[in-house]
């Protein structure tokens, strides 16, 4: 089990560029999660899925933000432009919804706009 | 709205206990307590879970109190690699729930 796997690891962009991030899931899971960690703000949840469709958006910060799931075992987080403060770790995690085990997540992405 | 507090920070010697508590005053009967633990520059990693039983697995012990508005996340013989920072959270289990993270209490581990 390779677990929940995030690319890149690394981003540095320009503002007013797309930025494009990646997540797999654990193979059977079926509820996936975006959060983004700042030192100002903490984990924050974005959006969360349950079997591919969007359940909750309401932590999507603006319309920048967009998120997609388009089959179980593939989802990607997008900011259409980028500024700068939206430079953070973004982590994605993956879950069985239909119990009460834990988020497995991944390593994040630590995106940079500048 | 924070659902639980805990102490900011707080330290132990390595191979000593360390005991995490959290306060969930308002927690309601379907509402499990969960710990998770991040160490720096990685992802949240999950605990342990309870409702209102005391667990234990390989990695710590969760003592809930009888009337559940506190619990404690023990580990055993902390060592340095535990030294991160520990989310105590409440949350009723399924697909339209939501995990929701506080800031948690930082622990160092001191040699």
């Amino acid at each position: 089990d390779a677990g929940v796997i995030q690319s890149p690891r690394h981003e540095v962009t320009e503002m007013g560029q797309e930025v494009t991030l990646r997540c797999k899931p654990i193979s059977g899971h079926n509820s996936l999660f975006w959060y983004r960690q700042t030192m100002m703000r903490g984990l924050e949840l974005l959006i969360y899925f349950n079997n591919n469709v969007p359940i909750d958006d309401s932590g999507m910060p603006e319309d920048r933000f967009s998120a997609k799931m388009p089959n179980a075992s593939f989802s990607t987080l997008k900011i259409q432009p980028s500024e700068p403060r939206d430079s953070a770790v973004y982590f994605c995690a993956s879950s069985f919804s239909n119990t009460n085990y834990g988020y497995t997540f991944g390593s994040g992405t630590r995106l940079t706009v500048v | 709205d924070a659902k639980t507090t805990q102490p900011p920070s707080m330290d132990c010697a390595e191979g000593r206990a360390a005991n995490l508590p959290c306060n969930h005053s308002t927690i309601s009967g379907n509402e499990y307590v969960y710990w998770y633990r991040q160490i720096h520059s990685q992802g949240p990693q999950y605990i342990i879970h309870g409702l209102k039983n005391n667990e234990t697995n390989e990695m710590a012990s969760l003592i809930i109190t009888e009337d559940r508005k506190s619990s404690t996340l023990i580990l055993p013989h902390a060592t340095l690699r535990d030294t991160a920072v520990y989310y105590c959270i409440v949350r009723v289990p399924g697909a339209n729930s939501k995990l929701t993270f506080g800031k948690g209490i930082t622990l160092s581990v001191r040699p």
